[in-house]
């Protein structure tokens, strides 16, 4: 079974402080997404990683960036954390390539709450 | 802006009733349309999924109908079951694109005894 794990199911910080949140999958996946769960806004994707080192933005990268230095591994971090970035934050990995879609799975998420 | 614009934001139907939820979308490139189930305290998973080449898909009790004209396709849950009461995502992808999905806003799901 494909396995993708999230590092805190429930985070409290405060408005200025820098956040990580840290994802790891099992599948030997060569992408990994991050997404914000927001009530009557679906999933939104913050970014993508489609190889070790690599990344790209996604709808709503602003105020996030990432980090992928192991395959397994992608980190979200909030440079500096503000009330408005409050919200559930989810991590799914998949093996897609350019021609091919295939299933993305999701971790359990990250409920983040800035004060 | 959503690409992909999904209805009703909530449903209740009573045990062994179809549950249906519909979405659209604009981008006439989209060419993968998955369904997402999430329970409370979990994150969503694959449910069923559709290419525009065929106009339905049915496994077990759940059937996606896909209108491509119309740029349409919904999710019926026939004979629904309290173990059914959950959130469902529609959501769209188009090749090339490294499988990001674009998903629609959620549906809450509760079925009744």
């Amino acid at each position: 079974d494909v396995k993708v794990t999230q590092s805190s199911r429930y985070l409290v910080k405060r408005t200025g402080e820098k956040v990580f949140l840290e994802c790891v999958q099992d599948m030997d996946h060569e992408n990994m997404f991050w997404y914000r769960q927001d009530p009557g806004l679906g999933l939104r994707l913050i970014y993508f990683s489609y190889d070790v080192k690599m990344k790209e933005k996604g709808d709503i990268p602003e105020g996030y960036s990432v980090s992928r230095e192991k395959k397994e591994r992608f980190s979200l971090i909030l440079e500096s954390a503000s009330t408005n970035q409050t919200s559930m934050y989810l991590c799914a990995s998949s093996s897609s390539t350019r021609i091919y879609t295939d299933t993305q799975y999701f971790g359990p998420g990250t409920r983040l709450t800035v004060l | 802006q959503q690409q992909v614009k999904q209805s009703p934001q909530s449903l209740i139907v009573q045990k062994g009733g179809i549950s249906i939820i519909n979405c659209a979308y604009e981008n006439t490139a989209f060419d993968y349309f998955p369904w997402y189930q999430q329970f409370p305290g979990k994150g969503p998973a694959l449910l069923i999924a559709i290419r525009p080449d065929v106009s339905e898909k049915k496994e077990g009790r759940f059937t996606i109908s896909f209108n491509k004209s119309a740029k349409q396709f919904s999710l019926h849950i026939m004979d629904s079951q309290p173990g059914d009461s959950a959130t469902y995502f529609c959501a769209a992808t188009l090749t090339d694109s490294w499988g990001k999905l674009q998903f629609g806003a959620g549906t809450q799901v509760v079925v009744t005894p």
